[in-house]
């Protein structure tokens, strides 16, 4: 069973940047599946974040692209999101998933992360 | 940006019901690859039925996708108690991949 699992920081800063991974468990970060990130502000619905291949290609949402930068590292079997001048906006439940490669279909998902902006 | 629009926003029945739950996509979807999630409070999303109606793994067969074009629907047959939970449509064919806004599904 593919088993994702967030970590990072439950609270950041207005202005600065947000960093989170998510470390894929029984399953090779090296196989031929797009790794994404989707957030749920409080209360909210669904906000498709972005997605990377483990050759380093990234798809991102236009409305964060300019903010997102998200990295692989196949060694660790983790992936990585950074989201820069975080506001207010940015406090949401932040959820890894395995996206299909040639689809934006999510099929496994992280338990999801809060993460608060507040000085 | 394709808007998916989900009605109604709250569905109240009762155990042994059937829902249909809709979702409307503002323009049509690529290779109809709709997905419906269901979100239990406290917990991630779960990957019911898609494209639009293959149903995941481990998902029962109460659960059944279907339509085209720029309509479809969720249908849940002989609700249990633990089906009511809020359910999301996704598009992910054309990038970026959205979600509707849920319908809350509540036991009446």
């Amino acid at each position: 069973q593919v088993q994702l699992q967030e970590s990072g920081p439950g609270l950041v800063r207005p202005s600065e940047t947000l960093s989170l991974t998510c470390t894929v468990s029984n399953f090779s970060i090296s196989s031929n599946f797009f790794w994404g990130w989707v957030r749920q502000p409080p209360g909210k619905g669904l906000e498709w974040i972005g997605s990377i291949f483990h050759f380093g290609t990234t798809y991102s949402n236009p409305s964060l692209k300019s903010r997102v930068v998200m990295s692989v590292d196949t060694s660790k079997n983790h992936f990585s999101l950074s989201l820069s001048s975080v506001t207010a906006a940015d406090t949401a439940l932040y959820y890894c998933a395995r996206r299909h490669y040639a689809s934006g279909l999510l099929d496994y998902w992280g338990r999801g992360l809060l993460v608060t902006v507040s000085s | 940006e394709i808007v998916m629009t989900q009605s109604p926003g709250t569905l109240s029945l009762s155990p042994g019901e059937t829902a249909t739950l809709s979702c409307r996509a503002s323009q049509a979807i690529s290779s109809n690859y709709v997905a419906w999630y269901q979100q239990r409070p406290g917990q991630a999303p779960r990957l019911l039925v898609y494209g639009p109606s293959s149903r995941a793994t481990g998902i029962p067969d109460r659960f059944s996708g279907s339509g085209s074009g720029t309509d479809f629907t969720l249908t849940i047959s002989r609700l249990e108690p633990e089906d009511f939970a809020v359910f999301y449509c996704q598009q992910y064919g054309s990038s970026p991949y959205t979600f509707g806004q849920g319908t809350k599904l509540e036991i009446k």
